[in-house]
């Protein structure tokens, strides 16, 4: 089993709707999550680290289920901007620098 | 945005020959990555630095080396590039790890050809 996996998609979601996707993680020792967008040939940026108690910033909110060893992003009112690859990060060995490991994204494309 | 300037932004080398990607980097982070970006595999860590001249490797290291002579510029060197080395590079910095906040150059692409 892979250590960060996500649905590559794409979702071809209309402008407005909601979506979500979810990113599963192996090691349960896993102390650290977070989601980073990544715009076609850029560079990714962090968009939002994610809490035990779940955390929502405007239109996206981030929960942990560690239980099920996931994290989901859900995405409301969604805009064209909104199209990238998001990745989901997880540091799996408790914060050292070496331990953040990627998934390999999930393409999202909002269509007008 | 972090000030991550990354040297060149595309190249195109032969196998067996030499070549150097800079990472420069003005936000006087501790921490600076080297990662390959291909696709059908995630972001994967080649070596990072701690600090200066304090480098360790990372997931695929292998054919890959690195300095840091001074805390703003983090160089890697592909001793004889390889055809399977043909990816994109990014350079990544930052505080704390624990965060998991990372600022990443614009990448450099790389053909070997």
């Amino acid at each position: 089993r892979k250590e960060v996996e996500q649905d590559p998609g794409p979702f071809n979601v209309p402008e407005g709707a909601t979506v979500a996707f979810n990113c599963t993680y192996s090691n349960s020792a896993s102390q650290s999550f977070f989601w980073y967008r990544q715009d076609c040939r850029k560079e990714p940026k962090l968009l939002m680290s994610v809490y035990s108690s779940g955390n929502e910033d405007g239109r996206f909110t981030a929960q942990l289920n560690r239980a099920s060893q996931y994290i989901s992003l859900l995405i409301r009112d969604s805009k064209l901007s909104d199209s990238a690859t998001y990745l989901c990060v997880v540091n799996i060995k408790g914060g050292g620098a070496d331990g953040l490991t990627f998934g390999k994204g999930t393409h999202l494309i909002i269509q007008p | 945005d972090a000030g991550i300037t990354q040297s060149p932004r595309h190249k195109v080398t032969e196998t067996g020959t030499p070549v150097t990607l800079r990472c420069h980097q003005t936000e006087n982070h501790r921490y600076m990555y080297w990662y390959r970006q291909d696709p059908g595999h995630g972001l994967r860590l080649i070596h990072y630095s701690y600090g200066v001249k304090d480098t360790d490797k990372g997931e695929v290291s292998d054919g890959y080396s690195v300095s840091r002579s001074k805390t703003e510029d983090f160089l890697l060197t592909l001793e004889s590039a390889t055809s399977s080395q043909t990816s994109v590079y990014f350079c990544a910095t930052g505080t704390d790890p624990s965060t998991g906040e990372l600022f990443f150059g614009e990448g450099s692409r790389l053909t070997v050809l």
